[in-house]
Order: C-alpha cells, then sequence, then structure tokens
C-alpha cells in the first residue's frame, strides 16, 4: 500500500522567513495530495491540494509543487507569520474510494 | 450546517470497558472515515466507509469494530478497551472518494487506565 514520509518532523523560522516542507510518496498510481493545517488541540483542516494534472498550485501565501516522476511534493509558506505555527500534515490517495494515507507530521514553529 | 460532529469530547476507560464513539455528517458525502492520532505517529486509519452499506479495514483495525448506521452517521466501537487504545480519534468525511478531501470532526480524547 501507499507509504508517505514527511520531513522535517519539526521547523523553526524567524518570523517573515520562507517554510519548506516535503513529503515523498510511493504508490506511483497516487494522484490527489493535499495538506492539512492541525492549529494546538483542534482538528485537521485542508489548506491546499494538489492533483497529478497540474506541478504547481498557490494560494496567497501558500503553495505547493509536485513532481510525480520522482515522487515528492512540497508546502512552501512564504512571509510566514506566527498564526502559521502548527502541525501540518501532508497526504496522499488515489481518485475514488480510497482513503488517504498521512505523513507524520511537521511542528513549524514561527518566531516572532 | 454542524460539518462533521463527534461526541463525546473526552472520555476516561477502564481497562476491559466498551464504548462508542459517534460520528455524524451533515454534508450530504458519501464516504466516511474513522483515524486515530497519536503524537509523532500522525494519523492512521482504523475503519472506513466508501458509501452507506460498506465498511473496509484500514491500517490499524485491531480491537476495533465500525457501523454505518445511515448516510449520516458513522460510529466506532471499542469492545474491550486497553491501553494502548488511548488516542485522539477523528472522524472525518468527503464527497465520492477524496473529490475536495476530508472535512474532520472536533475530535474525540480517550483516556485507558
Amino acid at each position: 500500500g501507499e507509504n508517505v514520509e514527511q520531513h522535517p518532523s519539526t521547523l523553526s523560522v524567524q518570523e517573515g522567513d520562507s517554510a519548506v516542507i516535503k513529503c515523498t510518496y510511493s504508490d506511483s498510481a497516487s494522484n490527489y495530495f493535499p495538506w492539512y493545517k492541525q492549529e494546538l488541540g483542534k482538528r485537521p483542516q485542508l489548506i491546499i491540494d494538489i492533483r497529478s494534472n497540474v506541478g504547481e498550485k498557490k494560494d496567497q501565501r501558500i503553495a505547493v509543487t509536485l513532481n510525480k516522476t520522482a515522487k515528492h511534493f512540497s508546502l512552501h509558506i512564504t512571509e510566514t507569520q506566527p498564526e502559521d505555527s502548527a502541525v501540518y500534515f501532508c497526504a496522499a490517495s488515489k481518485s475514488g474510494n480510497t482513503p488517504l494515507v498521512f505523513g507524520k507530521g511537521t511542528r513549524l514553529s514561527v518566531i516572532a | 450546517n454542524a460539518g462533521v460532529t463527534q461526541t463525546p469530547k473526552f472520555q476516561v476507560l477502564k481497562t476491559g470497558q466498551s464504548m462508542t464513539l459517534q460520528c455524524a455528517q451533515d454534508m450530504n458525502h458519501n464516504s466516511m472515515y474513522w483515524y486515530r492520532q497519536d503524537p509523532g505517529m500522525g494519523l492512521r486509519l482504523i475503519y472506513y466507509s466508501a458509501s452507506e452499506g460498506t465498511t473496509d479495514k484500514g491500517e490499524v483495525p485491531n480491537g476495533y469494530n465500525v457501523s454505518r448506521l445511515n448516510k449520516r452517521e458513522f460510529s466506532l466501537r471499542l469492545e474491550s478497551a486497553a491501553p494502548s487504545q488511548t488516542s485522539v480519534y477523528f472522524c472525518a468525511s468527503s464527497e465520492e472518494g477524496t473529490l475536495g478531501g476530508y472535512t474532520f470532526g472536533s475530535g474525540t480524547r480517550l483516556t485507558v487506565v
């Protein structure tokens, strides 16, 4: 089955700097790659997703890139703010009724 | 619109006790899921229901059972709780498959002593 590896497990950046979180996946048939943000004590919330027919997607300060050949995808957050501090999870799945497989998460701390 | 509602929010059980975690969604989603979240382990799939009337095992199904009661409700049952089942449990739902991503419930923090 699918296996998703996520790095780093923790990341500290200065406010205003960029943050990059990377994930690799094992199943070449996977074609949907969402990212979730989980604040302390809260539920995970979808922040951006990408499908295999595109290589990059942006939404204001966040972007996701996908390299299907290498089977990896990344989350980029620019101009980080303290409210970006949270745990971020990547995930992957095939289309249809295949559940998401999640990475183990990255704890991002933005230092003011 | 409540989205995905989970009950209870907190629960303490003694080893060997049983309980059912309830989950309901009001978004007319076909698919529903139960995940557990443990420190450093991410979210691991326990069981899922691709559509009303079907259920399938996930990565960590041992010690759990599920019931898809109708399109709205998907419950998770622990028949004989063990300390290893201490975790935060999240229910989620989605449209057909993973289109549009998951909507998660607020979670149930379960402690088994």
